[in-house]
């Protein structure tokens, strides 16, 4: 079975573009969430998603948005880009919304993303 | 609102050494935790988790981590490293709350030395 699949896998944007990213989870997983890796640092929340719907959201402008399909899979997309938005955008999936009591997230291998 | 330190930024070990790697958590009640490991330029690998019960918890690749609730710390351990085991490697605490978060450290990187 494929695991979680994100595309594109590298790309290069200019200061003030939009940048669409996206997610394909695991076979019948219907929760997707969105991390922002900035060189040097740990995984950094952005979204959760489940069954369509936003369920959380972490602490980051409005530049920062997404969506999930009926097919579950997710767009993250970020508009007037900075040059701080340099990062590895991580995608992961799981089963439910309760991403942990009795089930285990996974992430994707990321979509690296340089501002220039 | 819960937060990760691993205190080592990098760590150097020689190949069949043993390996400990530190992370305190700073949660309110008891935490999700986790271990995962990121090898250069790919995502994150699960090494193990804690939820409840048996406090000292095995992984893959023969990586365990001990739950201390008295120290707020689930630190990380390997009796023998291999070259392989070269990577970043992060600690993290799972909330849900509504929705699903994890909050990772900072990251230790491992270097294995011959």
């Amino acid at each position: 079975d494929a695991g979680v699949t994100q595309s594109p896998t590298h790309l290069i944007k200019t200061r003030g573009q939009q940048v669409t990213l996206r997610c394909s989870p695991i076979s019948g997983h219907k929760s997707v969430s969105w991390y922002q890796q900035v060189l040097g640092q740990g995984p950094q929340f952005i979204f959760q998603y489940y069954e369509k719907e936003e369920r959380g959201r972490g602490n980051f402008p409005d530049r920062f948005s997404a969506r999930q399909f009926p097919n579950y899979s997710s767009e993250l997309n970020v508009n007037a880009l900075l040059l701080g938005d340099s990062a590895l955008y991580l995608c992961a999936s799981s089963a439910a919304a309760r991403a942990f009591s009795g089930n285990t997230i996974y992430f994707g291998e990321g979509s690296w993303l340089t501002v220039v | 609102a819960q937060s990760v330190t691993q205190p080592d930024i990098h760590i150097t070990v020689s190949e069949g050494a043993s390996l400990e790697l530190r992370c305190n958590y700073s949660y309110g009640a008891t935490p999700y935790l986790f271990w995962y490991v990121q090898s250069p330029g790919q995502g994150l690998q699960l090494l193990l988790k804690y939820f409840s019960g048996d406090t000292l918890v095995q992984g893959i690749k023969g990586f365990e981590a001990e739950f201390k609730r008295s120290q707020s710390s689930f630190n990380l351990r390997k009796p023998s490293v291999h070259w392989s085991d070269a990577a970043e490697y992060f600690c993290a605490v799972g909330e849900e709350s509504g929705y699903s978060t994890l909050t990772f450290g900072k990251g230790t990187m491992l270097l294995v030395s011959p």
